[in-house]
Formats: C-alpha cells, structure tokens, sequence
C-alpha cells in the first residue's frame, strides 16, 4: 500500500470545524482513501472513505484534491468525544489486502 | 454496521503462561481476519493475516511458534500468546474483513499484562 504522511498532533476548540490533512503524493488510480479513529484503550472505529470525489456522512466529509495526492478529513463541529488518534490509509480496490497504519495525528478538543 | 468482539477484554498472566483470545465476527461471516499488536503510544501493527481453513500468513519479524493463530470457522479466529513473557504485554486488536469490497472491522481490543 501506498504511504501517508500526517501531522502528529493537531489541536482544536469544541464546536468548531476541524481539518485533518493527509498527503499520499504516491497514490495509485486504484486507491482508495480510508480514514479511522482510534479512541483510547479502544480499537479502531471507521469514519469515511473515497476514491476521487468528495463524500459525506454522519461522522464526516473527506475533502480529496483533484491529483488525488492529498486529502482532507473534516469535522464540522468538533466534540471533546472526538479527541483520538486519526488514521488515513490507502488500500488496493483491487488487491483488498491488508490494512496497514502510519502513525496517525493526535487529535486534542480543548473545551 | 458490522460488530466484531473479542474476549477477553483484559487479561493479566504470569510469566510462561499461555493466553488466548478470541475474536468474533458476529452478524457476518468473515473468511479473513487480522490480528495487530499495539504498545503504548504507538500505532497498529500487523501481526498477521488469518483466512478460514488455512494457515496464517505472519508478518517479518513475528515469531509463528510464539503467536499461534487458528481461524477454523468463518466467525471465529483465535489468537494464542505461547510462554508469555514481560515484553509480550500489548493491546492486541482483531480486525474482519466484511462482504463489501472497502469493508474492514475492528474488535474493541484485549490487553495482556505479563507479570
């Protein structure tokens, strides 16, 4: 699988929108882009994934550049439960192997 | 979405004993699984790859004797730390692979304490 790059720690302000960013400058057309968090002492939880537009759910909406190099995960308004550590991985469509994890970013809520 | 549970969920043994855990998909069937080790403050790693009725393919470095892996049915997938020691102590996590192409699922994780 292709690598990621992430800052290691981000900070934000409850009730405000939060940008991860995520850069994966090496990304094949069959990529596609996962973002996870983890919780502590807990496993990791799926929060959205995407190929080339950008998607929206519940949880989220992952933003993702035209070059596909780099993409953006966003919270709109940040709760203290969203303090973790967010993953962005990128996975094979086609080989649908194994998930592997970078070291993320440390997300912190200040209330 | 799709649950998948461990047991336990916590477990403290002496040095030189066995332990197993267990990982379940529950309202799917899942033909591979996963299983990743995880020290503090650090990121996931993958121990190994599980699949139904075969044996596990491990990752460099991870010792195949030490960590016994068995995947008999297509919801059940066992762990099985052999002779633990100090340094085996870790959060262990399982993760399923769902029916749809992009799907992946995590267990809540077991922690392991070797004294």
């Amino acid at each position: 699988d292709a690598k990621t790059t992430q800052p290691n720690s981000m900070e934000s302000n409850e009730e405000e929108p939060v940008h991860l960013p995520c850069n994966h400058s090496t990304i094949s057309g069959t990529d596609y882009i996962h973002w996870y968090r983890q919780l502590p002492s807990q496993g990791p939880e799926y929060v959205i994934h995407g190929l080339t537009s950008n998607v929206n759910n519940r949880m989220a909406s992952l933003a993702i550049a035209e070059d596909r190099k780099s993409s953006t995960l966003i919270l709109h308004r940040a709760t203290l439960r969203d303090a973790a550590v967010y993953y962005c991985i990128l996975r094979d469509f086609h080989n649908n192997n194994d998930m592997r994890f970078g070291a993320g970013t440390r997300l912190t809520v200040k209330p | 979405g799709a649950v998948v549970s461990q047991h336990p969920s916590w477990v403290i043994c002496k040095s030189g004993t066995s332990v197993k855990i267990e990982c379940r998909s529950l309202d799917f069937q899942a033909t591979t699984m996963f299983w990743y080790r995880q020290f503090p403050k650090k990121s996931l790693m993958l121990m190994a790859t599980s699949n139904e009725g075969s044996k596990a393919t491990y990752e460099q470095g991870v010792e195949k004797d030490k960590f016994l892996i068995n995947h008999a049915s297509l919801t059940l997938s066992t762990l099985t730390v052999t002779s633990a020691h100090p340094e085996d102590s870790s959060f262990y996590i399982c993760s399923a692979r769902g029916q749809g192409p992009n799907e992946q699922f995590f267990g809540p994780g077991t922690r392991l304490t070797v004294l």
